[in-house]
């Protein structure tokens, strides 16, 4: 069965990074796109980017530009996402969904990750 | 990108049907019909429930449909049921491989 699955729980101080992993399995892992989508506590659902396995391609959302990598090993089937310079603002769930639409973009997100908590604090 | 516009809460009785509104621009919902809504209930992932506008996942209850017109897409949810108290989020294409949520609906069942 489909599954993607996330690493644990991550605590930063500000400025500092964090790199998060989402490992796919059930599947064949270059066919779908990965997406992160994160939740601060008390809003809602923001769209992250999203990167190609295939190639590694990416895109980010406009918020994030300059602040967030995503890469992945095809060797391990996961996909990692890297949010630098944390502040207070960054503290929140973060998973990684895949779109469901075969070597494309636009089927909806048809699995998730558990989540991550990521909690920036001094 | 701007986050796509949702009522903050929605409510019915059991047996009714509710519907949720999303309201974006010509450079998301009025242009691709590329659009999603999700189910969140607090502490699990988020489901997705309808995508391309009106298309139903297998394995999801056919009392969820969509549609859209115009900037504004609706999810309509008939024969409310308790378990259907959730965050609500629709999602949009919005062009170069991006993607924009909605804010959110708190769908309530008195």
């Amino acid at each position: 069965q489909v599954q993607l699955v996330q690493s644990g729980a991550e605590v930063k101080k500000p400025g500092a990074s964090v790199k998060l992993s989402c490992k796919a399995s059930g599947y064949t892992f270059t066919t779908y796109y990965i997406n992160w989508v994160r939740q601060v506590p008390g809003q809602g659902l923001e769209w992250m980017g999203l990167i190609n396995p295939t190639g590694g391609a990416t895109s980010y959302a406009q918020n994030f530009q300059g602040r967030v990598t995503m890469t992945r090993d095809t060797s391990t089937s996961t996909v990692y996402m890297e949010l630098i310079s944390l502040s207070a603002e960054d503290t929140a769930m973060y998973y990684c969904a895949r779109d469901s639409r075969p070597t494309g973009i636009g089927d909806g997100f048809d699995y998730w990750g558990q989540g991550t908590l990521v909690t920036v604090s001094s | 990108q701007s986050a796509l516009t949702q009522p903050a809460s929605v409510s019915g009785s059991p047996g009714q049907s509710i519907t949720i509104t999303c309201t974006g621009t010509s450079s998301d919902v009025g242009t691709y019909n590329f659009v999603s809504w999700y189910q969140h209930h607090p502490g699990k992932a988020p489901k997705l429930m309808t995508y391309e506008v009106n298309q139903g996942p297998s394995g999801v209850s056919n009392r969820f449909s969509g549609s859209k017109s115009g900037n504004t897409a609706s999810l309509t949810i008939s024969g409310l049921q308790a378990e259907d108290e959730a965050d609500y989020y629709c999602c949009s294409y919005a062009g170069r491989s991006t993607w924009v949520f909605g804010g959110g609906t708190k769908v309530t069942v008195l």
